[in-house]
């Protein structure tokens, strides 16, 4: 386990479709956030879990936007009816808990077309 | 608590000089810190952390230092070199929020 992985890389959508985002954490991390980040910005909080459970989220996450962590493992980030103000780089990143740094993968470049 | 990014500042140095990278941070609640490096295409990564029990932190080539009166946050890069070249960004975690929060990011231009 070499670190927080994300898949895709890239994804180019056109505008009213969906779209899912995996990430897969570093495995002893209960901990994993989802955040968004675009162009010249920092990383926006999107929402956390802790284990299985989503213990927060942010208000820019609309009613299209949902995420599950199953087993406490993997999450995955979903986006539907796709917008082009949705367009941004999603990272995700794990840790061993509040008061810990986190560890971020290398993000999903979403473009809306 | 959550720290507004702006326009992205950009500094601008030659190799082998040091660097100083300032962020204000918002919350005089915030506990913990880090400081983030970001490569064009890729995630943040982890360069230094403090917390707020410390002013001072020493790296390899980099020191984070803090003013709790003041709110404010620094890093410190010894010797430039163009592989520093990134987007710098703070992070500071309130107890109460359980989330980073980042600043909106420093570029840092090192010129050969």
């Amino acid at each position: 386990d070499t670190g927080v992985s994300q898949d895709p890389r890239h994804k180019i959508t056109k505008r009213g479709q969906n779209v899912t985002f995996r990430c897969d954490p570093i495995s002893e991390h209960n901990r994993l956030y989802w955040y968004r980040q675009t162009l010249g910005q920092g990383p926006e909080f999107l929402t956390y879990f802790q284990n299985e459970a989503q213990l927060e989220k942010s208000r820019l996450l609309s009613d299209r936007f949902s995420a599950e962590r199953p087993k406490g493992s993997f999450s995955t980030l979903e986006i539907q009816r796709t917008e082009q103000g949705d367009s941004a780089m999603y990272l995700c990143a794990s840790s061993s808990g509040s008061g810990y740094g986190y560890t971020f993968g290398s993000g999903t470049r979403l473009t809306v077309v | 608590g959550e720290s507004v990014g702006l326009h992205l500042p950009t500094l601008s140095v030659q190799e082998g000089d040091n660097s100083i990278i300032n962020c204000a941070y918002s919350n005089s609640a915030s506990d913990y810190f880090i400081w983030y490096k970001q490569e064009s295409g890729k995630g943040p990564q982890f360069i230094i952390d403090i917390r707020s029990n410390m002013d001072k932190r020493q790296g390899q080539r980099v020191t984070v230092l803090l003013n709790k009166t003041v709110k404010h946050l620094s890093l410190q890069i010894a010797a430039t070199q163009p592989g520093d070249s990134a987007v710098y960004f703070c992070a500071e975690n309130c107890p109460n929020f359980n989330k980073f929060y980042f600043g909106s990011g420093t570029k840092l231009n090192v010129k050969p």
